[in-house]
């Protein structure tokens, strides 16, 4: 059973609007939260990150949230740009599982110009 | 540049015919790790290591091996390939120390198995 589920598969949000990508986890001993950026033909991208300490990570357009007691992040991206035509993968940690994250499926998201 | 390679970027091949995927970062990370991408699956981790000559399995270690002989290489090695084992393997490596540090991945290797 997945542990870090992203259940939408693929968004489409217009050019200048906010595009929001929801993960979900079922690991409650996940303390950090990462979102990985994917392009065809390319590895994965680190982008954003949140530590379950915090409830909100912001970095220029894009903003992390996390409800723990809901199990839920999500990541906003304001405003959405044609470059940011991706791939968007979640991934969650343990603290004591030294680096090793467990990914969600990924959701693709279409920015429409 | 910092970076971890990876290759072949593609390969088809036969079952049964043993293939190696090499990986090398630049970066002195202690940690490298290689998943397998699949439709609706996301990237599962295959193995990990976190240091020279330290490796362990993730969840999805059945019929692959790997090694860690030097810092900076970690090969996926295939004994015997099977048709299951087509994917999108990519190699990651990061740092240890300091806590939560994120994965820099490789371009990916597409391996198909006929």
């Amino acid at each position: 059973d997945q542990q870090v589920k992203q259940n939408s598969p693929s968004l489409s949000v217009q050019e200048g609007r906010i595009s929001i990508l929801n993960c979900d986890y079922t690991n409650s001993m996940f303390d950090y939260f990462l979102w990985y950026k994917k392009y065809p033909a390319e590895g994965p991208t680190f982008l954003i990150s949140i530590s379950s300490i915090k409830d909100k990570n912001e970095d220029g357009r894009f903003t992390v949230f996390l409800n723990k007691s809901a199990k839920h992040l999500s990541l906003h991206i304001v405003p959405s740009q044609p470059g940011d035509s991706a791939v968007y993968f979640c991934a969650a940690k343990e603290d004591n599982y030294g680096q090793n994250f467990v990914f969600g499926p990924g959701t693709r998201l279409s920015v429409l110009p | 540049e910092a970076q971890v390679t990876q290759n072949p970027r593609y390969l088809i091949t036969v079952t049964g015919k043993k293939l190696t995927v090499t990986c090398s970062q630049n970066m002195n990370h202690e940690y490298m790790s290689w998943y397998r991408q699949d439709p609706g699956l996301g990237l599962r981790q295959i193995y990990y290591s976190m240091n020279v000559e330290v490796t362990d399995k993730g969840d999805v270690p059945e019929g692959y091996k790997v090694s860690r002989k030097e810092k900076r290489n970690f090969p996926l090695i295939l004994e015997s390939p099977s048709p299951n084992q087509t994917s999108l393997y990519f190699c990651a490596s990061s740092r240890m120390a300091g806590g939560h540090n994120e994965q820099f991945f490789g371009p990916g290797t597409r391996l198909t198995v006929l």
